[in-house]
């Protein structure tokens, strides 16, 4: 079984429709992090958080926004879609302690914004 | 202004040669890099580290040599094989924060023919 995974895994969707991704983990990790990736573009991170209680943003969170359900569960939304919100998202997960820890992807939603 | 560079054109090799991957930055004064490697339409899995008071991290046939003066990673495949192919990404912390939070490069494609 997946550690991090991510559903839906591909979403076609029109303007101004409420879109919501949900990542799950069973690594338990405290750590989740949500990134979009664009052609010829690095990973961008829109929004992190490293525990249940503690939710930021990262570089790209204008029109999106994060709930952390639970330690394993972190959901990104995205309150009215728009076509520049075409993307690959990845969910990422890390354990806590050292900071230089690794981070463990998931499979990655496709999402088309029409 | 703060920049990791990867070479955005396509590194192609043959089989059995040693491909070599470079990652520059400018801005930063990261304690570690990271190395990705990244299929399509998959998410990225954790290849090495390499923190600023080593010179060089080997794991198989991987190899990564981080030069602080240089502002400068290079990763190295010895013996590439096909299944080598894909996307690999650099990656380092900031340090601005009291918390990970990694910045990508925009990765080098690898080809590694027969």
């Amino acid at each position: 079984d997946a550690d991090v995974t991510q559903t839906p895994r591909n979403r076609i969707t029109k303007t101004g429709k409420r879109i919501m991704l949900e990542c799950s983990q069973t690594k338990g990790h405290d750590r989740m992090y949500w990134y979009r990736q664009d052609p010829g573009l690095g990973l961008q991170l829109i929004y992190y958080s490293f525990d249940v209680k503690d939710i930021n943003k990262g570089e790209i969170s204008d029109g999106y926004s994060v709930s952390r359900q639970a330690q394993a569960k972190f959901s990104l939304s995205l309150e009215s879609a728009i076509p520049n919100q075409t993307a690959l998202y990845f969910c990422a997960t890390s354990p806590g302690g050292d900071r230089s820890n690794e981070q463990f992807f998931g499979p990655g939603t496709r999402l088309t914004v029409l | 202004s703060q920049k990791i560079e990867q070479n955005s054109e396509a590194l192609n090799i043959q089989e059995g040669k040693t491909a070599t991957l470079t990652c520059n930055y400018t801005n930063y004064s990261p304690a570690y890099l990271q190395w990705y490697r990244q299929d399509p339409g998959r998410g990225p899995v954790f290849l090495l580290l390499i923190r600023e008071n080593e010179k060089e991290k080997r794991k198989e046939r991987l190899k990564v040599t981080f030069d602080t003066t240089l502002k400068q990673s290079l990763f190295h495949i010895t013996a590439s094989q096909p299944a080598d192919s894909a996307t690999y990404l650099c990656a380092l912390d900031p340090m601005n924060t009291g918390f990970q939070k990694l910045v990508f490069g925009t990765g080098t494609r690898l080809l590694v023919s027969p």
